[in-house]
């Protein structure tokens, strides 16, 4: 089955600096990758998707990156602030409905004010 | 917004009792799931259902675990008897369009096995 590989762990930056998290998966089938944040006590909340058939996708200071040779995809966080203080998620899915969503390991994102 | 709600958020229950974890998906939503958190681990993938029944599972979903959605409007999540090791918080999640469309993740439930 898929397996998806996430680091580092933990990063900190120094607020308004770029934060970058990369991923990596198994299964050549998967195209479909959300990135999930998840806020201390709540539940992962999506902030931005990308597709297989796109190689980057950028909502203001967000962007993912995917790789589909190299089977890896990457976030990129710009001009960080205090409030992306948080855990972040990759996952990644095959289009198939209700199919399940794997997620990474996580990384703690600290910003350093 | 809309949202996924699920009640309790936290319980704490003995070892070999049931539990019943409670959610409500969003009104329109299709597709319905149940994730795990253990502390400090990734969120992990329990079931998925659809139209009435079970779309897949995981290993982690043995004959301990059921699922229902009675009434249309609820959607649970039951271990009949519970091990130290289900410890861990579950998520209950909705989507309109299965995992193609975003899923809406409520903010969980804390089941703590004395």
């Amino acid at each position: 089955g898929e397996n998806v590989e996430q680091h580092p762990s933990t990063l900190s930056v120094q607020e308004g600096d770029s934060a970058v998290i990369k991923c990596t998966y198994s299964d050549s089938a998967s195209n479909y990758f959300p990135w999930y944040k998840q806020e201390l006590g709540k539940g992962p909340q999506l902030i931005i998707d990308i597709r297989s058939n796109v190689g980057e996708k950028k909502d203001q200071r967000i962007a993912v990156t995917l790789n589909k040779t190299a089977k890896h995809f990457s976030l990129h966080i710009t001009e960080t602030q205090p409030e992306d203080s948080a855990v972040y998620f990759c996952a990644a899915s095959k289009s198939s409905s209700a199919s399940k969503i794997i997620f990474g390991s996580g990384t703690r994102l600290s910003i350093r004010p | 917004e809309p949202e996924v709600t699920q009640t309790p958020s936290h319980q704490v229950t003995q070892m070999g009792q049931e539990v019943i974890l409670r959610c409500v998906p969003i009104s329109n939503h299709l597709y319905f799931y149940w994730y795990r958190q253990i502390l400090g681990q990734k969120v992990e993938f329990l079931v998925s259902f659809y139209n009435n029944e079970i779309s897949e599972k995981s290993e982690i979903f043995d004959d301990q675990f059921s699922v229902e959605r009675p009434d249309g409007s609820n959607f649970t999540l039951k271990i009949r008897s519970t091990k130290l090791e289900d410890s861990a918080m579950y998520f209950c999640a909705s989507s309109l369009n299965g995992v193609t469309g975003e899923l809406f993740f409520g903010e969980g439930s804390r089941l703590t096995v004395l």
